[in-house]
């Protein structure tokens, strides 16, 4: 499978911009990029999701470079709700459903 | 939509007692999943269904463990005889089919094994 490699821990401020990076250098072309985020004690939520191009919805934007090795995830103005651990996951597009393995990702910090 | 319901929220048994947890997936989604969280391993997949019948359960750690999804609504993961490393948060999430590919997670059982 392939793997994605992500920061441990950022810290931004609140209400500015927050950009996460992923690294997954060794994707397939058939890949999606998906992000999840789990907030303190509660189960993981879905963020976004992309294959090629650059996708944005109600909660965040999701930036592919065009080799598609790396994405990020921004977050246009940081909230003390968004503190979190981000996942950057990727996930075969197979009619079983996707299977997702997720790693360490990113713990986002938010200062007042 | 009340969401991924699971069922218990906390539990704490002795080692050798079975356990079983309960997940009702959100009505329509034909996909559900079983995940464990610990702190040295991170999430992990146990097992996914499809339409009620297990796909992979390859992310089961051994014998010990054993899902079952009767109906749309229902599934359980049990866990006999368990013991402390069993200790983690288990989650369940689940799906719609076609090409929605967001998963939706419940709140999750924290087990902990004495």
């Amino acid at each position: 499978d392939a793997k994605t490699t992500q920061p441990n821990s950022m810290e931004s401020n609140e209400e500015e911009p927050v950009h996460l990076p992923c690294n997954h250098s060794t994707i397939s072309g058939t890949d999606y990029i998906h992000w999840y985020r789990q907030l303190p004690s509660q189960g993981p939520e879905y963020v976004i999701h992309g294959l090629t191009s650059n996708v944005n919805n109600r909660m965040a934007s999701l930036a592919i470079a065009e080799d598609r090795k790396s994405s990020t995830l921004i977050l246009h103005r940081a909230t003390l709700r968004d503190a979190a651990v981000y996942y950057c996951i990727l996930s075969a597009d197979n009619n079983a459903g996707n299977m997702l393995t997720f790693g360490g990702g990113t713990r986002l910090m938010v200062k007042p | 939509d009340a969401g991924v319901i699971q069922s218990p929220r906390h539990e704490v048994t002795e080692m050798g007692q079975e356990v079983t947890l309960r997940c009702k997936p959100i009505s329509g989604h034909n996909s559900l999943f079983w995940y464990r969280q610990t702190m040295m391993r991170g999430l992990e997949l146990l097992i996914y269904f499809n339409n009620n019948v297990p796909i992979d359960d390859s992310g089961m750690p051994e014998d010990r463990f054993s899902a079952k999804m009767p109906n749309a609504s229902f599934s359980t993961l049990k866990i006999q005889p368990s013991e402390p490393r069993d200790s983690a948060v288990y989650f369940c999430a689940s799906r719609t089919g076609g090409q929605t590919y967001e998963q939706y997670f419940g709140p999750g059982t924290r087990l902990t094994v004495t």
